[in-house]
């Protein structure tokens, strides 16, 4: 059973840093990782979307990689801002013969990034 | 191009009543999935759609259904609802092609069981 690991759960910090979100799973047996971003009380946006066969996608000031052998996904983002305060997501999606399967989730980190 | 659109928004019952929720995918989007979000379990896979057929079931209690209609528009009832179906309800969409698997997802219906 594939499980998603995000660490840290939260994290704070001052605007203008660089950071790093990591992601976890066990089973390497991946089609693709995508990354969401969740305001409160709001739906998923897509951030990015990586494919087995990729190494990183970047989007912005967005850039995430994909290690399938090791089970590891990270998202660095680059001179944060308030706005991107927020809850991120990565999920996975096994290998599968028909179109979209589902999705297993991460816990997700609380992103705060203050003034 | 309209995103997915999720009704109602927010939603109040009581327990075992049963609720029925709606989603209408982005237009020429086939398949459906939607999911549970709470504090507690973070997000879970309820099910998929495709061409009105389900392709995927989470591990939820027969109490949760749903069913896709010929336009893509899809629905989920849960009936006997329990103070545990408090949470909220995501419908994603995914396109054909070769941006297939990605999914695209609703604002949610906010579900509050008392």
């Amino acid at each position: 059973k594939q499980e998603v690991t995000q660490i840290p759960a939260a994290l704070s910090v001052p605007e203008g840093e660089n950071l790093v979100l990591n992601c976890s799973f066990t089973d390497s047996a991946i089609y693709n990782l995508q990354w969401f971003r969740q305001d409160p009380g709001k739906g998923l946006t897509s951030l990015l979307l990586i494919q087995s066969s990729q190494r990183e996608q970047t989007s912005g000031r967005l850039n995430a990689s994909l290690d399938k052998s090791s089970g590891r996904s990270t998202l660095y983002i680059a001179a944060s801002q308030p706005g991107d305060s927020a809850t991120y997501l990565c999920a996975v999606r096994r290998r599968s013969t028909g179109t979209a399967s589902k999705l297993t989730f991460g816990t997700g980190t609380r992103l705060q990034v203050t003034l | 191009k309209a995103g997915v659109t999720q009704t109602p928004r927010y939603l109040i019952k009581t327990r075992g009543q049963q609720v029925t929720l709606s989603c209408s995918p982005i237009s020429g989007h086939r398949s459906v999935s939607w999911y549970q979000q709470t504090p507690g379990q973070g997000l879970q896979f309820l099910f998929e759609y495709f061409s009105e057929t389900q392709r995927n079931k989470g591990n939820f209690p027969g109490r949760f259904s749903g069913r896709q209609f010929s336009n893509s528009r899809s629905e989920m009832n849960v009936s006997t609802l329990e103070l545990g179906d408090s949470a909220l309800y995501l419908c994603a969409s995914s396109p054909e092609g070769t941006r297939a698997y990605e999914q695209f997802f609703g604002p949610g219906t906010r579900l509050t069981v008392l």
